[in-house]
């Protein structure tokens, strides 16, 4: 069964800092790992799709890598501003790809 | 012109009552998901419905039941309320199941607190 952790739970870093955010997935028979962004009291917000296919996918300041062999995806953020502030939720299709599996989230807060 | 709706945003009802959850999306897809997120934040998937068939029903108490009458919508009814049951649900579509890698798509929640 499908299980994704997200290390860290949070995150505090001053304003111009890149950073990485980390994911790491239990079973590596994914369809594709997607990361999303959630703001308080909002619903989430697709980022970047990566199919299993794939090792990158890159979005603006966004850059996300995966790699299946190891169960490990990893979301970097260039150049950070107080408006990247907000949860990320990294998830990954489980087995019969039918469905989003995801992490708990790292909650990212960058001061100006 | 809001890609996925739900109503309502905010539902405050008392232990043993019965109440429902309605969400519609205008892009087009197949497939409809709800997800729970708890107070800890964690999301977890309830049901997903593809072309209004039930493609997974993932250990929910029988107490909650969705209905797809089309494409478009996914309503979900829980009935004999629980205090357990406070929580965000969240309504998602994508274009197929996950295996289709076609991004989700998220309403912006219902708050379900149970007093």
């Amino acid at each position: 069964k499908q299980e994704v952790t997200q290390i860290p739970a949070a995150l505090s870093v001053p304003e111009g800092e890149n950073l990485v955010l980390n994911c790491s997935f239990t079973d590596s028979a994914i369809y594709n790992l997607q990361w999303f962004r959630q703001d308080p009291g909002k619903g989430l917000t697709s980022l970047l799709l990566i199919q299993s296919s794939q090792r990158e996918q890159t979005s603006g300041r966004l850059n996300a890598s995966l790699d299946k062999s190891s169960g490990r995806s990893t979301l970097y953020i260039a150049a950070s501003q107080p408006g990247d502030s907000a949860t990320y939720l990294c998830a990954a299709s489980n087995q019969a790809g039918t469905a989003l599996i995801f992490g708990k989230g790292t909650t990212l807060s960058v001061s100006s | 012109d809001t890609a996925v709706s739900q109503t309502p945003k905010y539902l405050v009802t008392q232990m043993g009552n019965d109440k429902s959850i309605k969400c519609e999306q205008n892009l087009g897809h197949d497939t409809m998901y709800w997800y729970k997120q708890d107070s800890k934040k964690f999301l977890k998937i309830m049901f997903s419905y593809n072309n209004k068939e039930l493609i997974i029903n993932e250990t929910v108490p029988n107490r909650f039941s969705p209905k797809s009458p089309d494409k478009a919508h996914l309503n979900l009814h829980i009935n004999s309320l629980e205090l357990g049951d406070s929580a965000v649900y969240f309504c998602a579509s994508s274009q197929g199941p996950g295996s289709y890698n076609s991004p989700l798509h998220f309403g912006n929640g219902t708050r379900l607190t149970v007093t």
